[in-house]
Order: structure tokens, then sequence, then C-alpha cells
């Protein structure tokens, strides 16, 4: 079975703060995605990455940062987080190519005070 | 044009009817189709792809009609557990990202 954690089910935090999320999955994928959800938006991608140390934009970057250090693990950063980052944030892995699959993680909500 | 849409619903339905909803795409050229299921509060799952042939498993059945640009999900003897979000899926051509639409609320009742 195809495993995406996510380090956080529930995250609070203040304005200002440097945010981590981490998302780890266990199954080799070459692809990973960051996503947030807000109601009447649906899902919006926010970074991508198709291997180690890759990484591109998706549809709103702004504001936030990834690492793919290690093919297992990516993570997104919110150098300072602003309370129109509350919201909740899914990773999801896949196989390489856009057509696959996407296993999602959990998700974390996250509230910005 | 939006790229993926989905009527938001709540579509509401007794337990054991059928219910369909489509979901439109702007990009003819789009390639791979999918349908995620989403309940409350909880992570999107792969419910079906949706093949040129068409794709049934059990009482859910997709389509997809290239002509008019649009998937659909047929749901047969609906259950109680039917209930969620049911998010249409697209890949664009060409394009390295899919696109997700916003989903549509289906609430199945006793």
């Amino acid at each position: 079975d195809v495993k995406v954690t996510q380090s956080s089910r529930y995250l609070v935090k203040r304005t200002g703060e440097k945010v981590f999320l981490e998302c780890v999955q266990d199954m080799d994928h070459e692809n990973m995605f960051w996503y947030r959800q807000d109601p009447g938006l649906g899902l919006r991608l926010i970074y991508f990455s198709y291997d180690v140390k890759m990484k591109e934009k998706g549809d709103i970057p702004e504001g936030y940062s990834v690492s793919r250090e290690k093919k297992e693990r990516f993570s997104l950063i919110l150098e300072s987080a602003s309370t129109n980052q509350t919201s909740m944030y899914l990773c999801a892995s896949s196989f390489g190519g856009n057509q696959e699959t996407q296993y999602f993680g959990p998700g974390t909500r996250l509230l910005v005070l | 044009r939006k790229e993926v849409e989905q009527d938001p619903g709540p579509f509401n339905v007794p337990e054991g009817a059928t219910v369909a909803f489509n979901c439109t795409y702007s990009n003819s050229a789009s390639q791979s189709f999918f349908w995620y299921r989403q309940d409350c509060r909880k992570e999107p799952k792969l419910l079906m792809s949706v093949y040129s042939s068409g794709n049934e498993d059990g009482r859910f059945t997709a389509q997809l009609n290239r002509a008019s640009q649009y998937i659909s999900l047929l749901i047969r003897d609906s259950k109680l557990s039917d209930s969620a979000t049911y998010l249409c899926v697209v890949t664009p051509s060409g394009e390295d990202k899919i696109i997700f639409g916003k989903g549509t609320r289906l609430h199945i009742l006793p």
C-alpha cells in the first residue's frame, strides 16, 4: 500500500513565523506535489517536483518555497506566515509521468493567527 | 471557459437511486481523465480512471465524451457511504501538471 505521511495534522502558528510542512512517501515515487485546498477554490497547486533537488512552480507559489533533498521527502516552507495562508495543505506523490495516479497524504490544517 | 468545470452541488439523492454528474474540460487535446473521491475532512483518493471506451467498476461507471469535451460519473443503487465530494481530474496534453476540478458534493439521504 502506498503511504504518504505528513508531519502534522493540525498546526497553529503566528503571523511572521517560519513554518515547515514535511511530507514523506514510501513508494519510491519520482513526483511529489504540494497543494492547498480552500472552500470554493478547490485544490490549487503550489509547487511540484519531478526529481531530487528539482522543483517547479505551480499555480500559486507566492509566499512559499520547497525543498527536496531526498527522493522520499518533500518539504513546504512558509517563509513568513500570513493569515491568508490559513488553509488545508495536501501533499501528493506519483510515479513518473503526469498520467499517473496521485496518492495524497492526510493533510495538514494550518491556522495562522 | 474554465479549464475544468464541475457543478458544485450538493446533489441530495435518496438511497438506492441512480445519480450522475458531469465534468467539462476546455483543452481538446487533454489526454488522461480521472475521478477522485474526497470524504469530509479527508484526503482525495482515486476512484477510477476514465478510458475512451468507458470504465465500469461495480456500481460506478465513468465515460468520456471527447466530441463534447466532458466526462461523466454514474452511480447506481447509491449507498449512504457514497456521500462525498467527487473531483474530476484532467491531464492536458503537453503540460506537466494535472488539473483538479473543484468537486461535486453528493449527499445520499436515508
